[in-house]
């Protein structure tokens, strides 16, 4: 079992706006502003999409954006495109041994 | 460009031991905090461990289900992070990636943003 909690599926069709939420503690995301958000296709190595909750990493487009309230962020993908279908995983810094915790993972399909 | 390339994957009984290694170029290595995340087949990413830059005390941080088995080390002088794996357990197959965080605004978010990753190498645990 994940640390952080996600839906293990998300659907829009092209162009439409899709949310991705993550659940976590007040000890994970409700304790620091460092969630992060990966993208990955099978495959494929993950790459970072959204960092310290909102922050896009150069090249990154922006229908991406990433947002947080209390224990739980979110990754919203607008204007979906074909090739935004892949897996989703959030993770946030713990300051524990355990330094970072990651979601199980959601798969996003553009109907 | 930064370039991380793990190799030493490969097929283990319970019990035996392995070690990883990651190559890394197009950065400063002795600067980087090294961090090592796995995933199972089919499921999703696990941080197992992290090893800080000499300069900031080159100590390592485990998750606890590989904490007393793994070892992280590096050595700057070939930019390389290994994963020594002992003890290994069928529940440790999995794809091993090493990775990097990113770096922007004069500041480098070694462990909460993942920027660069290898290709990843796979570890089979299994009799």
């Amino acid at each position: 079992q994940s640390a952080l909690t996600q839906p293990p599926s998300a659907s829009g069709s092209p162009g439409q706006s899709v949310a991705i939420s993550c659940t976590g503690t007040s000890s994970d995301i409700g304790a620091y502003n460092y969630v992060s958000w990966y993208q990955q296709h099978p495959g494929k190595a993950p790459k970072l999409m959204i960092y310290e909750v909102t922050k896009r990493p150069s090249g990154v487009p922006d229908r991406f954006s990433g947002s947080k309230s209390g224990n739980t962020a979110s990754l919203t993908v607008s204007g979906l495109q074909a090739e935004d279908e892949a897996d989703y995983y959030c993770g946030s810094y713990t300051g524990s041994n355990n330094l970072v915790v990651f979601g199980g993972g959601t798969k996003l399909t553009v109907l | 460009e930064v370039q991380l390339v793990e190799s030493g994957g490969g097929l283990v009984r319970p019990g035996g031991s392995l070690r990883l290694s990651c190559a890394a170029s197009g950065f400063t290595f002795s600067d980087a905090w090294m961090t090592w995340v796995r995933q199972a087949p089919g499921k999703g990413l696990e941080w197992i461990g992290r090893v800080k830059s000499k300069s900031d005390g080159g100590t390592t941080d485990y998750a606890a289900p590989v904490k007393g088995r793994f070892t992280i080390s590096r050595d700057d002088s070939r930019n390389t992070v290994y994963a020594q794996m002992n003890s290994l357990k069928t529940e440790d197959t999995a794809i091993y990636y090493c990775t990097i965080g990113n770096c922007s605004g004069g500041r480098c978010h070694w462990d909460d943003a993942f920027d660069f990753w290898g290709p990843g190498t796979m570890v089979t645990v299994s009799s």
